[in-house]
């Protein structure tokens, strides 16, 4: 059973140009969660889907971020015009539920860099 | 609203026994997990939580009190590979669903 696939796992990109970072949840998980570490801190949540739904991005800045999980494909999470403050490591995690001992399983992340 | 606090760092020896300790705050606790992330990496999934008391696994151990919002994970026979940091999460219900508030993390060295 594979773990959560992230690519790419490293992303240059310049100033004002898109990034985007594609999550494959592990098999038989339908929720997904985003997040962003920069160097030396914490995990800082981001956005949390299911298939074709969006439930809370109350983590994701209201300009250039965005997210997706469409019934088919990975979840992306789209970022335009990069700056340089969005330099950092993307994590994705999958779940099957919310409930009991069901934790988040992450991907190895995408470590993106804006020159 | 919504807080997790744990130390920045924290040093050891080897063989030693050591306690990294979180208190928290959340409106709709609905569990407690702890993660162990080295550099560069994934934080990969150690210990859960939801009822007070002790879960015991193998060196690692976690505790939990929700009465005083405050859990710790204990490492015993300390190794040069758990040198990494150390995530407390805590899964928060609200409006009919849940998400994950991680603390910063705890730096653990381990020194020969």
């Amino acid at each position: 059973n594979a773990g959560v696939m992230q690519n790419p796992r490293h992303l240059v990109r310049r100033r004002g140009q898109e990034a985007r970072l594609r999550c494959s949840p592990m098999k038989g998980h339908s929720h997904v969660y985003w997040y962003r570490q920069l160097p030396e801190e914490g995990l800082k949540f981001m956005v949390y889907l299911q298939k074709e739904n969006i439930i809370d991005e109350s983590g994701m800045p209201k300009e250039r971020f965005s997210a997706e999980f469409p019934k088919e494909g990975p979840s992306i999470l789209r970022i335009q015009q990069v700056v340089r403050g969005d330099s950092a490591a993307y994590f994705c995690a999958s779940s099957p539920e919310t409930r009991g001992t069901d934790t988040q399983y992450f991907g190895p992340g995408t470590r993106l860099t804006v020159l | 609203g919504q807080n997790i606090d744990q130390p920045t760092e924290m040093t050891a020896t080897e063989g030693a026994i050591v306690q990294i300790n979180c208190t928290y705050q959340t409106s709709g606790f609905n569990g407690l997990f702890w993660y162990q992330q080295h550099a560069g990496e994934a934080p990969t999934f150690l210990s859960y939580n939801v009822l007070d008391g002790l879960e015991e696994k193998g060196r690692f151990s976690s505790f939990l009190s929700r009465s005083k919002g405050y859990s710790y994970l204990l490492l015993k026979e300390l190794q040069m590979k758990d040198s990494a940091s150390y995530l407390c999460a805590v899964r928060d219900h609200y409006s009919g669903t849940y998400k994950y508030i991680f603390g910063t993390g705890t730096r653990l060295k381990v020194l020969a």
